[in-house]
């Protein structure tokens, strides 16, 4: 039981280059997130999932996009890469939106454009 | 709208010393509060998580207690380790339109000498 993978581990980018950060769960889980953690801040969502084939943007969703076609898989796509994008991307899953159910995180992307 | 304010850090210790990070929230209703765990080079992991007024969360030494007059859910250990050395992240759940967000503080780094 793997849980959470994320890759790559680093990206460089340029500025206008496109990449898919890819982010799997092995946990069946319906509910899956795609947040940013930017240097001294906490964690802002950026997209999620409740299943498959349905997604929705959350509080910084602005130059990313997303799909779900599979249950097992969400992955993050960045169109025109943007200085402003460089962050630590995280992917999470969780079982169910009741609130007292808890996140499971994947262990990151560093992603850096220049 | 909802937000969890936490202390500042780094915050650094002696091995053995009593910890305290302070955490506040703003929420309508009645949000589950987490304490999440980043180590070096990781993801997040839950640490601990309350969901009910005065319920106290408790874990690998760790706890906090959910306290609704205050709005607090500040995390304590009574002797902490260097392996303790780490970003601990409050957060708190919120119902969206379709599911279950968290929303997070800014983390607080701790650093434990031996």
């Amino acid at each position: 039981n793997a849980g959470v993978t994320q890759t790559p581990k680093f990206r460089i980018l340029k500025i206008g280059q496109s990449m898919t950060l890819q982010c799997t769960q092995d946990m069946n889980h319906n509910y899956m997130y795609w947040y940013r953690q930017d240097p001294g801040m906490g964690l802002k969502l950026i997209y999620y999932s409740v299943g498959a084939g349905i997604t929705d943007k959350g509080e910084v969703p602005n130059g990313y996009n997303v799909s779900r076609s599979t249950t097992e898989d969400f992955p993050l796509r960045l169109e025109l890469a943007a200085p402003s994008q460089t962050s630590v991307y995280f992917c999470a899953s969780s079982y169910s939106p009741a609130t007292s159910y808890e996140q499971y995180f994947g262990p990151g992307t560093r992603l850096t454009v220049t | 709208g909802n937000s969890v304010t936490q202390m500042e850090g780094p915050v650094t210790l002696s091995e053995e010393a009593f910890l305290t990070i302070n955490c506040t929230y703003t929420a309508t209703g009645y949000p589950s509060l987490f304490w999440y765990v980043q180590y070096p080079g990781e993801g997040l992991q839950l640490l601990l998580k309350a969901t009910k007024a005065d319920d106290k969360g408790s874990n690998k030494g760790f706890e906090a207690t959910y306290r609704k007059e205050t709005t607090s859910f500040h995390l304590e250990k009574g002797s902490v380790q260097v392996s303790d050395s780490a970003v601990y992240f409050c957060a708190l759940s919120e119902i969206n339109q379709a599911g279950t967000a968290l929303i997070f503080g800014k983390g607080t780094t701790l650093s434990v000498s031996s």
